[in-house]
């Protein structure tokens, strides 16, 4: 079975330019995470969404970030204006929700690099 | 909200046994996760343990738990160089679904 994807794996762009990024998550996983690594750092909560409910979008760091999910399909997360400090790797992470440890599993990322 | 603290770098010779520790500040953790990242790769959960247990061993892995001094712990036993990688323990109170990373212990094995 395939496992969490993400595209692309490295995009470059220049300041001020809008970039998104794709996640395919494992299906019949009903919940997806958005997590940014900057680099040596751990990673930072982005968004949650689970199901049909309201997503969590209590990680997002402005109001130039934001992310989509079709049903219990792809997510696309949208940065706008990029800036500098908007470079790192973008990670999306999907679970099944069928047991109480709620295990994650995390796609390749996406590494963006903001010239 | 959550402080989870890692040592950023830890070096041991092939063979040997590896502890990778964990420091965290919220009590009500629930559930206490050590994941894996290879180079270019996402994390891989290597194994969990419950904040009612104490132990957890699963093949050369071993995980410690000290509740009182909020203390978790990764042993990796006859470490190889496959095992050279970015650990990160992650911890999740049971009301949420939302864990907490550390920022990660870079293991390096060599011959």
């Amino acid at each position: 079975g395939a496992g969490v994807s993400q595209s692309p794996s490295n995009k470059v762009t220049e300041k001020g330019k809008d970039v998104e990024l794709r996640c395919d998550p494992i299906s019949g996983h009903t919940a997806l995470y958005w997590y940014r690594q900057r680099l040596g750092q751990g990673l930072e909560f982005l968004i949650y969404f689970q199901g049909n409910s309201a997503p969590d979008k209590s990680g997002l760091p402005s109001d130039r970030f934001s992310a989509e999910r079709t049903g219990e399909s792809v997510s696309t997360l949208t940065i706008q204006r990029t800036q500098q400090e908007d470079s790192a790797v973008y990670l999306c992470a999907s679970s099944s929700r069928t047991s109480g440890t709620d295990t994650q599993y995390f796609g390749p990322g996406t590494r963006l690099t903001v010239l | 909200g959550e402080d989870v603290e890692q040592s950023l770098f830890l070096s041991v010779r092939e063979g040997d046994s590896s502890v990778i520790n964990c420091t965290y500040t919220d009590s009500s953790s629930t559930y206490l996760y050590w994941y894996k990242q290879e180079p270019g790769a996402g994390l891989q959960l290597l194994t969990y343990i419950f904040s009612n247990m104490d132990m957890k061993q699963d093949q050369r892995l071993t995980v410690l738990l000290n509740k009182k001094d909020k203390h978790l712990s990764l042993r990796i036993a006859d470490t190889q160089t496959g095992d050279s990688a970015i650990y990160f323990c992650a911890l999740r109170p049971g009301g949420s679904y939302i864990p907490t990373f550390g920022r990660g212990t870079s293991l390096i094995v060599h011959p």
